[in-house]
């Protein structure tokens, strides 16, 4: 079955940075785009990036445009978030999911999700 | 980018049915047959519960479906159950910024 496991959350200071890896497995990792979506504290699902099945195509939420880049190792099934220029407004928990068909150049389903890793920016 | 526009809470009695409103616009909801509902439990993963407008995913419920109408989508649940009660999101593709959005999300309280 399909199965995401992300990693690399922590505290960070304002300012810094920090790498956030999905794992995947159960599935031809290279055929599906990957998204990040995060939740702050008490609030709603944000979404913050999508890369293609192939990498080919990146696209980024305003809030997080010029300081996340989305990438993947597809020899590896792991799609990454390096966060730069990190702020008190990125505290949340980070999900990554798939996107819901092979292949898929139109998106918006998200089938399957990481049980989430959280990023806390605090000095 | 803007999110888009759910109520903030609905609740209804178990085995009742209740509806919940999702509202973008014509650069998202309104044009594209990718509006996804997600069921979110506190500290759990959020899970797909209707995609392209009206499909519901193997191992969904049937009690879940989903509409459309121009800007405007629905999710409604029929039969509602304890377990039902969680926050749900709408989302869409949005050509505006060839990108994803969510709605804010709304709380189902069953009764």
């Amino acid at each position: 079955q399909v199965q995401l496991v992300e990693s690399g959350g922590g505290v960070v200071q304002p300012g810094r940075s920090l790498r956030l890896s999905c794992a995947a497995s159960g599935f031809t990792f290279n055929s599906y785009g990957m998204h990040w979506v995060r939740q702050a504290p008490g609030k709603g699902l944000e979404w913050v990036a999508i890369i293609w099945y192939d990498g080919s195509k990146k696209y980024y939420a305003d809030s997080v445009k010029g300081r996340f880049t989305i990438s993947r190792d597809n020899s590896r099934n792991t799609v990454y978030l390096q966060m730069n220029s990190l702020r008190a407004e990125d505290t949340a928990v980070f999900y990554c999911a798939r996107e819901g068909y092979p292949h898929s150049t139109d998106y918006g389903t998200l089938d399957s999700w990481g049980q989430g890793t959280l990023v806390t920016v605090s000095s | 980018q803007s999110a888009l526009t759910q109520p903030a809470s609905v609740s209804g009695s178990p085995g009742q049915s209740i509806a919940m409103s999702c509202t973008g616009t014509s650069s998202d909801v309104g044009s594209y047959k990718l509006v996804s509902w997600y069921q979110h439990h506190p500290g759990k993963a959020p899970k797909l519960m209707i995609h392209e407008d009206t499909k519901r995913p193997s191992g969904v419920s049937d009690r879940f479906s989903g509409s459309k109408s121009g800007n405007t989508a629905s999710l409604t649940i029929s039969g509602l159950q304890a377990d039902d009660e969680a926050d749900y999101y709408c989302c869409s593709y949005g050509s505006s910024s060839t990108s994803v959005v969510f709605g804010g999300g709304t709380k189902l309280t069953v009764l």
